[in-house]
């Protein structure tokens, strides 16, 4: 079945430092992919998305580019921030209508990024 | 809009008892989720509904009902609490096929 491979956590990186955190996924047809955000105590927010093969979904400095070559869907930040001190989430979307657009996560990253 | 709302915050529960988990969203989405979120497993599909009237089961089912009588709620039923429910769960909905708003959580103990 379809499946989202994220790198493990946590990442613990240095205010201003390039951020990476790696997905890859596994899925028949041509799915949706997303990263999601989760803050302290908080739920989930949507912070980018690519519905198509070589689609960049950028967002709040965050980047990532949907390669169905090597089916990945890597996220990006050139400088990250104290406040970007969350746990990410990378999520693909391939069931048809009927079935709700149901949600596949990765196990979640955590970073966390010190002054 | 208030958006995606769940109640309660946290609960605990011991062995047996039974409760419903509140959902509702004020934005008429048709589509509505249930996930719990356990460490290092992300988030698993409970049960999902396309619309009300609509409910299907998602990753992890057993031991959980739902039912979606309004298009505004859908809440989550544990009919008999096992220690293996203490998750953190996670209501979401959505109007098209794919992006998803969340709730904040309720976080959930079963003694």
């Amino acid at each position: 079945g379809d499946s989202v491979t994220q790198m493990e956590g946590p990442v613990t990186l240095s205010e201003e430092a390039f951020l990476t955190i790696n997905c890859t996924y596994t899925a028949t047809g041509y799915p949706s992919l997303f990263w999601y955000v989760q803050y302290p105590g908080e739920g989930l927010q949507l912070l980018l998305k690519a519905t198509k093969a070589d689609d960049k979904g950028s967002n709040k400095g965050f980047e990532a580019t949907y390669r169905k070559e090597t089916t990945s869907f890597h996220l990006e930040k050139g400088s990250v921030q104290v406040s970007d001190s969350a746990v990410y989430f990378c999520a693909l979307s391939g069931a048809p209508r009927n079935q709700g657009g149901k949600l596949i996560f990765g196990q979640g990253t955590e970073l966390s990024v010190k002054p | 809009n208030a958006g995606v709302t769940q109640t309660p915050k946290f609960q605990v529960l011991k062995t047996g008892q039974s409760m419903t988990l509140q959902c509702a969203q004020d934005m008429n989405h048709e589509y509505m989720s249930w996930y719990r979120q356990d460490p290092g497993m992300g988030l698993r599909l409970i049960h999902y509904s396309v619309g009300a009237g609509i409910t299907d089961q998602g990753e992890v089912p057993n031991g959980y009902n739902v039912s979606r009588s309004t298009t505004e709620d859908f809440p989550l039923r544990l009919l008999s609490a096992a220690p293996s429910q203490t998750s953190v769960y996670f209501c979401a909905s959505s109007r098209g096929l794919h992006e998803q708003y969340f709730g904040p959580g309720t976080r959930l103990t079963v003694t």
